[in-house]
């Protein structure tokens, strides 16, 4: 079936530091890839999409890259901030599965002054 | 807009009661999702629905679970009778559909059952 999976957190950085969080998928067909965030006592909010392949997501000053040869959907960002310290989720919805995500186990980011 | 809304926020009852969690999905929106976060399960999609109708409720724990939308802009997930391993957080969400397919959650209802 399809699934995602994400590094195992907590990723602990310090300010300024650079950031990946590693994603990985197995689907049939082509879908489309998503990242959603995650802050202290809230709900998901989606950070960026990519619905094909080589289509780069941005927002934020956080990237990912769709990489259809290597399944994967890493998000990187060059200067993390204190306030980027939040859960990260990778998701993917196949394209006959309706408006049904399947999501990662989630990677919890900490930032360090 | 106003957003995906739940109610309540916060919930604590003795095990055995009945608990009933609301959605109201963003207006014009034709997927209402229903999820639970535990730390210990992480994220799990327990039903979702399409134009008012249940379409997959495989991730329903037990018989003690029921979600119903009775029109498009409300949702209920009654739990019945409560157990103190269905403390958790539990997200609705609502999707416009094709092709934008974004979910936009709500902010959760805390349900601590003791």
């Amino acid at each position: 079936g399809n699934s995602v999976t994400q590094m195992e957190g907590p990723v602990t950085l310090s300010e300024e530091a650079f950031l990946t969080i590693n994603c990985t998928y197995t689907a049939t067909g082509y879908p489309s890839l998503f990242w959603y965030v995650q802050y202290p006592g809230e709900g998901l909010q989606l950070l960026l999409k990519a619905t094909k392949a080589d289509d780069k997501g941005s927002n934020k000053g956080f990237e990912a890259t769709y990489r259809k040869e290597t399944t994967s959907f890493h998000l990187e960002k060059g200067s993390v901030q204190v306030s980027d310290s939040a859960v990260y989720f990778c998701a993917l919805r196949e394209g006959n599965q309706g408006g049904k995500l399947i999501f990662g186990q989630g990677t919890e980011l900490s930032v360090k002054p | 807009d106003a957003g995906v809304i739940q109610s309540p926020r916060h919930e604590v009852t003795e095990m055995g009661q009945e608990v009933t969690l609301r959605c109201k999905p963003i207006s014009g929106h034709d997927y209402l999702f229903w999820y639970r976060q535990t730390m210990m399960r992480g994220l799990e999609l327990l039903i979702y629905f399409n134009n008012n109708v249940p379409i997959d409720d495989s991730g329903m724990p037990e018989d003690r679970f029921s979600a119903k939308m009775p029109n498009a802009s409300f949702s209920t997930l009654k739990i019945q009778p409560s157990e103190p391993r269905d403390s958790a957080v539990y997200f609705c969400a609502s999707n416009p559909g094709t092709p934008y397919n974004e979910q936009f959650f709500g902010p959760g209802t805390r349900l601590t059952v003791l």
